[in-house]
């Protein structure tokens, strides 16, 4: 069974222009999670989707926003890029929302210049 | 607001020695998860043990196990018999009742052959 992937791996881009990053799930696995990983704020949880529906959010700004798709697969979007959103983007999936295992994929590295 | 704190930003210890990672956090819910995920250097973070909250007994997983004391709120990993492979960033992490998950800033740790 195939991981959970993201894509891009490595995204450069200019404050003031925005992103889109792609996770797909493990095949079967309805929730997706998004996490801001950062050498000074460590591992900060963004939101979580299940089943299309935000069903969670951390303490980040209406910058960031996601969706996700009826084929579970989801998609974060951030805006108006700042340097200080220069991080490690992770994704995890699991079977239901929740206390469920999630499994993490390998990560966006979005560099803001 | 609850946290979770590891106090060892970094740890090294020789191959098949044992180490006790250090977690505590701070909640005044009575029912929550506890996690220690892995992350190993430039590879995906993986699950390492769960521990419900209500759950008295102590988790295992093979060579890695908890000291959970619900009182002290205090969550310890131990690996046993300490492999090349262990070497990682190890992660603490606390589920809330609303599913929010909130991880330490980390304990990089360094197994020596």
């Amino acid at each position: 069974k195939a991981g959970v992937t993201q894509t891009p791996r490595y995204l450069i881009k200019t404050r003031g222009q925005q992103v889109t990053l792609s996770c797909s799930p493990i095949s079967g696995h309805r929730s997706v999670s998004w996490y801001q990983q950062t050498p000074g704020q460590g591992l900060q949880f963004l939101f979580e989707y299940f089943s299309e529906t935000q069903r969670n959010k951390g303490n980040f700004p209406g910058r960031f926003s996601g969706r996700q798709f009826s084929n579970s697969r989801s998609e974060m979007n951030v805006s108006t890029l700042e340097l200080g959103d220069s991080a490690l983007y992770l994704c995890a999936s699991s079977l239901t929302s929740g206390r469920a295992e999630q499994f993490f994929g390998p990560g966006t590295r979005l560099t803001v210049l | 607001a609850q946290t979770v704190t590891q106090s060892q930003p970094e740890m090294s210890v020789q191959e098949a020695e044992t180490v006790t990672l250090s977690c505590t956090y701070d909640t005044s819910e009575s029912n929550y998860y506890l996690f220690w995920y892995k992350q190993p250097p430039s590879r995906q973070m993986i699950l390492v043990i769960r521990q419900e909250a209500y759950k008295q007994q102590n988790a295992t997983e093979n060579r890695f196990s908890v000291n959970f004391q619900k009182a002290a709120k205090s969550f310890s990993l131990k690996i046993s018999d300490s492999q090349l492979g262990d070497t990682a960033m190890y992660f603490c992490a606390f589920m809330n009742r609303d599913d929010k998950i909130i991880f330490g800033k980390g304990t990089r740790l360094h197994i020596l052959p």
